[in-house]
C-alpha cells in the first residue's frame, strides 16, 4: 500500500512552453502533497507544500506564478513549470501524506519516483 | 535556519564489509531525524526514523542509526553490506512546529564492489 506515482517520468521540452506534471496517491487519499527539486548530485529541496482545495504553500525563493500547484482532489496534485527555460531542468519528486487519518505519524510521507524535466 | 550536512559524497565499501554514513543536524530543538534510501527510477524509501526514547533506532534491511544529542548526530551503520545496497542515502529531518516538512541533506553515494 501507499504507493505514489508520478507521470510522466520523464519529459523534453522546448524553452518558453508549459509543462505539466501530475503526483497520484494511488491506494490512500493525500490531504497533502509536497513538491521538491533535485539537481545532480544535491540535497531535494521542498518547493511547495500542497493541501486538498485550497491555494500552495510556497517556499521563499520558489516563484509561484512560475510553479503553479493544482491540488483539486484527494488523490491528485499537479505541478505545472509554465514557460520553461533551461534553468528549470531538474528532477522534481512529490510526496503525499494523509494528515487526517488518526495515528498517522510524521513519517507516513511517501515518495513518487520523480519526474526529470530537460528544457532544451 | 535548520541545516542538514552529509559529510561524505561518495563511499565504497567491500561487499561484506561493515558501513556507516555520518549526518549531522542543525536545528532549532530536537527534530524528527529520518534516513531514506533512493535507487535509480524508484522514490524515496524510508529506512528509520527517529522520534525519541532509544538513541539507537533498528530499520529495515539491516540498517541502524544512533541519535547523539551532543554530537548533533543520526549516523546511519550497517555491520555486512550486499550488492543491492548501492543507492543513494538522504539524512532528513522534520518537526511538528514546522508543519511537518523535511529537510534533507546533500546525500551520500555509496558503491558496493565486489
Amino acid at each position: 500500500g501507499a504507493v505514489v506515482s508520478q507521470h510522466p517520468s520523464r519529459v523534453i521540452c522546448k524553452s518558453g512552453t508549459s509543462v505539466k506534471i501530475e503526483c497520484r496517491s494511488l491506494d490512500f487519499q493525500a490531504t497533502t502533497m509536497f513538491w521538491y527539486r533535485q539537481f545532480p548530485k544535491q540535497s531535494l529541496m521542498l518547493m511547495a507544500t500542497s493541501n486538498e482545495g485550497s491555494k500552495a504553500t510556497y517556499e521563499q525563493g520558489v516563484e509561484k506564478d512560475k510553479f503553479l500547484i493544482n491540488h483539486a482532489s484527494l488523490t491528485l496534485s499537479t505541478l505545472t513549470v509554465t514557460s520553461a527555460h533551461p534553468e528549470d531542468s531538474s528532477f522534481y519528486i512529490c510526496s503525499a501524506r494523509d494528515f487526517r487519518n488518526p495515528g498517522t505519524s510524521i513519517d507516513e510521507q511517501f515518495f513518487g519516483p520523480g519526474t526529470r524535466l530537460t528544457v532544451l | 535556519a535548520q541545516s542538514v550536512t552529509q559529510p561524505d559524497i561518495h563511499i565504497t565499501v567491500s561487499e561484506g564489509a561493515s558501513l556507516e554514513l555520518r549526518c549531522n543536524y542543525s536545528y532549532g530543538a530536537t527534530p524528527y531525524l529520518f534516513w531514506y534510501v533512493q535507487s535509480p527510477g524508484q522514490g524515496l524509501q524510508l529506512l528509520l526514523k527517529y522520534f525519541s526514547g532509544d538513541t539507537l533506532v533498528q530499520g529495515i534491511k539491516g540498517f541502524e542509526a544512533e541519535f547523539k544529542r551532543s554530537q548533533s548526530s543520526f549516523n546511519l551503520r550497517k555491520p555486512s553490506v550486499h550488492w543491492s545496497d548501492a543507492a543513494e542515502y538522504f539524512c532528513a529531518v522534520g518537526a511538528r512546529w514546522d508543519d511537518y516538512k523535511l529537510s534533507f541533506g546533500a546525500g551520500t553515494t555509496v558503491t558496493v564492489r565486489a
